[in-house]
């Protein structure tokens, strides 16, 4: 079964803080590494993502962090801020077979920025 | 553009009542997935969707049922239902085989 391990479970960081969240995975094929965050009583949303031939990408506050020998990658949010509290997803993409493609989700990261 | 729009949202069952959650999306997107979210536990794929009239299973398929007779609508149909079954349920969308998913305000489903 295809797995994606993530932690911490939960984080409490003070405002301007840089919560780090990890995630680790085992099979080879995954190749797109996609973020989501979830607030309450909310869908998903995309936040990031990045491909296996990058080691690192930022989008403002964000950065994916991709280690491809240790099959690992991680979240960083410079400058962390109260509305950044929400859980947030890892994900990985695997070709199941033709043109299908399936998002494997990690259990999740329950933030909370304090002021 | 109302993106993702998913109905009912909230709603409680007895063990053994059937219903459908009702999914549409105005972005003329060809995927099409049902996800099921129970707490600390993620998401998890149920059915999937790559066009009008194809679909597939996902990780836990049991006890569901789909169909996709436009390009816009994809419910999710309940037969029997469990305890089980218990969980927030998201519909997402995407334009692409690989890349964003947009998912929509979810339902809670609750069967007693």
């Amino acid at each position: 079964q295809q797995q994606v391990k993530q932690s911490p479970q939960s984080l409490i960081v003070q405002k301007g803080g840089i919560p780090i969240i990890n995630c680790a995975y085992e099979n080879t094929a995954f190749d797109y590494f996609p973020w989501y965050q979830q607030f309450p009583g909310k869908g998903p949303a995309l936040l990031i993502a990045i491909r296996p031939d990058v080691s690192e990408k930022k989008e403002g506050r964000f950065t994916i962090s991709f280690n491809k020998s240790a099959k690992q990658f991680s979240l960083h949010i410079m400058d962390s801020q109260p509305g950044d509290s929400a859980t947030y997803f890892c994900a990985a993409s695997y070709n199941s077979g033709g043109s299908n493609y399936k998002l494997t989700f990690g259990k999740g990261t329950l933030l909370t920025v304090n002021p | 553009n109302a993106g993702v729009t998913q109905t009912p949202k909230f709603r409680i069952l007895k063990i053994g009542q059937s219903m459908t959650l009702q999914c549409a999306q105005d972005m003329n997107h060809n995927y099409m997935y049902w996800y099921r979210q129970d707490p600390g536990m993620g998401l998890k794929l149920i059915y999937y969707s790559v066009g009008a009239g194809i679909t597939d299973k996902g990780e836990v398929p049991n006890g569901y049922n789909v169909s996709r007779s436009t390009t816009e609508d994809f419910p999710l149909r309940l037969e029997l239902a469990a305890p089980s079954q218990t969980s927030v349920y998201f519909c997402a969308s995407s334009s692409f085989a690989v890349g964003e998913q947009f998912f929509g305000p979810g339902t809670r489903l609750t069967v007693l």
